[in-house]
């Protein structure tokens, strides 16, 4: 089975500053298609999780552009360019290039 | 709109067998590239992907876990049905179900989960 980490583990941010959260597999994730079968969700406070970016760099329908994926074969990264007491969460990456699809650890963003 | 709800009971005793049930509607189960995926979440800890079922009824499972567990689906009434065995308090979580889009990528499914339902919390003790 694929093994995701993810770093940091967690991570006070400023309001107004950026953030950058790594996730890496144990194997590569880019597909026969050309593309990263990795995403990323957030799980608010006392919400299910939502989908954020998939395919590595896809934004979500309704995710604002501050939010932003990048990488490939097994080092990714999801960028927030400036944080705010909404983006208040954890935040999983997947990867979902083969079965068992297995997630990372997931990092705790909370506001300093 | 897309929906999924998980139902069932939030208390099972150990040894027990789990039976979770996922009704979803805006989709249907019969379209291609179509699935529902189980994942779960144990108090404090980090998500957990369980399985899936395909719209052509092929199932994907956890590899620990793949003895005790059986996914299956009901088209007809709109339902998939996870079923777990020989339950332990380790199995102690919130059990959510999630949509795969079924949306093709340059001639293969991708695989993201959206949306996902609100979760049910299952509590295994005696």
């Amino acid at each position: 089975d694929i093994v995701m980490t993810q770093s940091p583990l967690s991570l006070p941010v400023t309001p107004g500053e950026p953030a950058s959260i790594s996730c890496r597999s144990s194997q590569s994730l880019l597909h026969t298609n050309g593309h990263n079968y990795l995403d990323w969700y957030v799980q608010r406070p006392g919400q299910s999780p939502q989908l954020l970016i998939y395919l590595g760099s896809n934004r979500a329908s309704g995710v604002p552009d501050k939010f932003s994926g990048s990488g490939s074969g097994t080092d990714f990264t999801l960028k927030i360019s400036r944080v705010e007491a909404e983006d208040v969460g954890v935040y999983y990456c997947i990867q979902a290039v083969q079965t068992p699809f297995t997630f990372g650890p997931g990092t705790k963003v909370d506001i300093k | 709109q897309v929906t999924l709800r998980e139902s069932g009971p939030a208390l099972v005793k150990p040894t027990q067998t789990l039976t979770l049930t996922c009704a979803f509607s805006g989709f249907s189960l019969n379209t291609s590239g179509v699935c529902v995926n189980w994942i779960r979440q144990p108090p404090g800890k980090a998500l957990e992907w369980l399985g899936r079922i395909d719209w052509d009824g092929d199932t994907y499972y956890k590899t620990s876990l793949k003895t005790r567990l059986t996914i299956s689906k009901d088209t007809s009434k709109n339902q998939v049905v996870l079923t777990m065995t020989n339950m332990d308090p380790v199995d102690t979580a919130t059990y959510y179900c999630a949509r795969t889009t079924g949306v093709a990528v340059a001639g293969h499914w991708g695989n993201w989960l959206d949306p996902w339902g609100q979760g049910a919390l299952v509590t295994v003790s005696s």
